[in-house]
């Protein structure tokens, strides 16, 4: 079971542009949420996070908005550039216990020059 | 320290041999954790370590694998009679924090098992 949903599974945009990536969970327990950037051959590398008691967190061109009713999280990209193309994970994690991160399936994101 | 470290990069090995992993974490780093990767998806958790303590193991974490921390630092993961299915990427991770929630993540070990 996927405790945490991410869509699209792809995303094509142009530079200057500015792509969304959204997530969904449904475990309420869960008050952390990180996203995570990956390029290929690498490991995740932390962007931003958020915790729920905060509806928006930005970090320069990055950008978490966040519903807690929804129980849903976005990652908007300002400015995109194509240095941006890379698979983009949201996570989550419940801030007890072995804390380990709960990860999306991820969104392959490629910024067009 | 320039962050998490893993070695070897990159492991091919027959099916039925066992492979070791080995895990530096950011120094001073008390926590520590396994997950696996596999392609087109998002890493899973594994097991994480609290100092030289294995504190968690996943239902992923069949009897062939075993993580060790033996003096709180360096961790090992063995794979014991490789299976295909074992193919994937193994990263590690570090966490200073308390909590464990923010993780440093290593470059990952991609395992080819033929």
């Amino acid at each position: 079971q996927q405790q945490v949903k991410q869509s699209p599974q792809s995303l094509i945009v142009q530079k200057g542009g500015i792509p969304i990536i959204n997530c969904a969970y449904e475990n309420t327990a869960f008050d952390y949420f990180p996203w995570y950037q990956q390029f290929p051959g690498k490991g995740p590398a932390l962007l931003i996070a958020i915790r729920p008691d905060v509806s928006e967190k930005k970090e320069g061109r990055f950008t978490i908005s966040f519903n807690k009713s929804a129980k849903q999280f976005s990652l908007h990209i300002m400015d995109s550039q194509p240095g941006d193309s890379a698979t983009y994970f949201c996570a989550a994690s419940r801030g007890s216990g072995a804390n380990n991160l709960f990860f999306g399936t991820g969104t392959r994101l490629t910024v067009i020059p | 320290d320039t962050g998490v470290s893993q070695d070897p990069r990159h492991k091919i090995t027959k099916r039925g041999q066992n492979v070791t992993f080995r895990c530096d974490p950011i120094s001073e780093h008390n926590r520590l954790y396994w997950y696996r990767q596999t392609l087109g998806q998002g890493p899973e958790f594994l097991t994480y370590f609290q100092n030289e303590a294995q504190l968690e193991k996943s239902r992923l974490l069949s009897d062939r694998f075993s993580a060790e921390r033996p003096k709180g630092s360096f961790s090992t993961l063995e794979i014991q009679r490789t299976e295909q299915g074992d193919s994937a990427m193994y990263l590690c991770a570090s966490s200073l924090d308390p909590s464990g929630e923010t993780q440093y993540f290593g470059p990952g070990t991609r395992l080819l098992v033929l």
